[in-house]
């Protein structure tokens, strides 16, 4: 079964700093999707990056980019120029490459500061 | 274009009754997930639904959990003679095709007292 470890329960930063969030996961499975999503206090999870496996190049979006690394099984998610509206509970996700053993980490709540 | 809807934001039911939650897909998208949410908690897998695939159902936590698919489109998840501790947000995701990205509805709070 696959399983998907977020180490850092909480973490802070000072807006406009960068800021990583480890991600680490457990799979058998050579094809598959890795995930960052977001959840803001509102509550509506949004998807924020997302990395095929069969892709070498690390996925960006903006102000998010990761840091994948097959072979050690790690996804780290790097925000830059921190922004408040970037305080959510931020949840790494592992998907099957048939859409199937989609897991979730257990979150890192994030708080940006002024 | 609309997104994933659900239906109803907030629930409050007693023990031992059952209650339903709606979901309704992006239209087109063939899967389907549900998902439960304890406070402050990660994410839960309850059940996929693929096309007119047999759904995964590996993530339902008993026999009370039940969810079906209708035309390949909305989903209704059943909780039969609720117990406090199925209190929880109770998320639906729809996704275009298998691993794409799940796109979530606003979720169904459930209080159960």
């Amino acid at each position: 079964a696959q399983t998907v470890t977020q180490s850092q329960p909480e973490m802070s930063v000072q807006e406009a700093e960068t800021v990583t969030l480890s991600c680490t996961y457990d799979t058998s499975e050579n094809n598959y999707y890795l995930f960052w999503y977001k959840q803001p206090p509102s509550r509506q999870m949004i998807l924020v990056i997302r990395q095929e496996a069969y892709k070498q190049q690390n996925a960006t979006e903006n102000r998010f980019s990761v840091n994948f690394q097959k072979a050690a099984k790690s996804f780290s998610l790097k925000i830059s120029d921190s922004q408040l509206g970037d305080t959510a509970m931020y949840f790494c996700a592992f998907g099957g490459f048939f859409g199937q053993n989609f897991v979730f980490g257990p979150g890192t709540r994030l708080s940006v500061l002024p | 274009g609309a997104g994933v809807s659900q239906s109803p934001s907030n629930k409050v039911t007693e023990k031992g009754k059952d209650v339903e939650l709606r979901c309704d897909p992006i239209s087109g998208h063939t899967a389907l997930y549900w998902y439960r949410q304890s406070l402050g908690q990660g994410l839960e897998f309850l059940i996929y639904f693929q096309g007119n695939s047999a759904p995964d159902k590996s993530g339902l936590p008993s026999d009370r959990f039940s969810a079906e698919r209708t035309g390949g489109s909305v989903s209704t998840l059943t909780i039969q003679r609720t117990q406090q501790e199925d209190s929880a947000v109770y998320l639906c995701a729809s996704s275009p095709s298998t691993g794409e990205t799940q796109y979530f509805g606003p979720g169904t709070r459930l209080l159960v007292l």
